[in-house]
């Protein structure tokens, strides 16, 4: 299998949240990393969280981490239209300064 | 400009053509990388200049070359391509070395949209 692990495809109803979930398979990755892809544009790095941490929040965004499955989730709150893009989970290794990166999921937010 | 830019935005080119593809840092980085994104595939990481050094992907095809002249210029060299070339070619950049905190992370230009006829 891949080293970083997504599903293709989220759709949610406007207001509601989305939860995007990756998988990763090396134990010694020190970062984990959300990026953002809208359309016609490049990757936008939303958030990222260390190996030693087990959650973070950032205004609408929550991330979760279980480490103990390999388990990194991005939670989107009151998600929004504008929320529609490409989100890759990538992951970096200790040593290491070049990212792994997942196939992205594609959320669609629709009213 | 600010961030990493990307020029042309969009290319159409034939098989036997050759052209470049040009990828401009402004935010004083040591890293530069190709990907290539193609529908319903892993970004893939094409070549990365770190420090000077030059890391590939051995599954690179010879047809692309890139160049680095200084720490913000990356160049991807096209010739005789393929239509499966055809893709989103997206350049990055980032501060490299010793780890040192997220910081690390990658900043991403717009990206090229490749079409090969």
């Amino acid at each position: 299998g891949e080293d970083v692990e997504q599903s293709l495809f989220l759709s949610v109803r406007e207001g509601d949240s989305s939860v995007i979930n990756c998988t990763y398979t090396d134990s010694s990755s020190t970062y984990l990393y959300w990026y953002k892809q809208e359309p016609g544009a490049g990757l936008q790095l939303l958030t990222y969280i260390f190996s030693n941490m087990d959650m973070k929040q950032d205004q609408r965004l929550t991330v979760l981490l279980n480490k103990k499955d390999k388990h990194l989730s991005l939670r989107i709150a009151d998600t929004q239209t504008g929320d529609s893009a490409i989100y890759f989970c990538a992951e970096r290794k200790g040593g290491s300064y070049i990212p792994t990166f997942g196939r992205g999921t594609s959320l669609i937010v629709h009213p | 400009e600010t961030g990493v830019t990307q020029t042309p935005r969009h290319l159409v080119m034939g098989m036997t053509n050759k052209k470049s593809l040009k990828c401009e840092q402004h935010l004083g980085h040591n890293a530069m990388y190709w990907y290539k994104q193609s529908a319903k595939k892993p970004l893939e990481l094409m070549f990365v200049y770190s420090l000077e050094e030059r890391v590939e992907n051995n599954s690179v095809p010879s047809r692309f070359s890139p160049e680095c002249p200084n720490s913000s210029h990356l160049f991807l060299h096209l010739h005789t391509l393929q239509p499966e070339d055809s893709a989103l070619y997206l350049c990055a950049s980032s501060q490299a070395g010793p780890v040192q905190g997220a910081g690390d992370e990658q900043f991403f230009g717009p990206g090229t949209r490749l079409t090969v006829l």
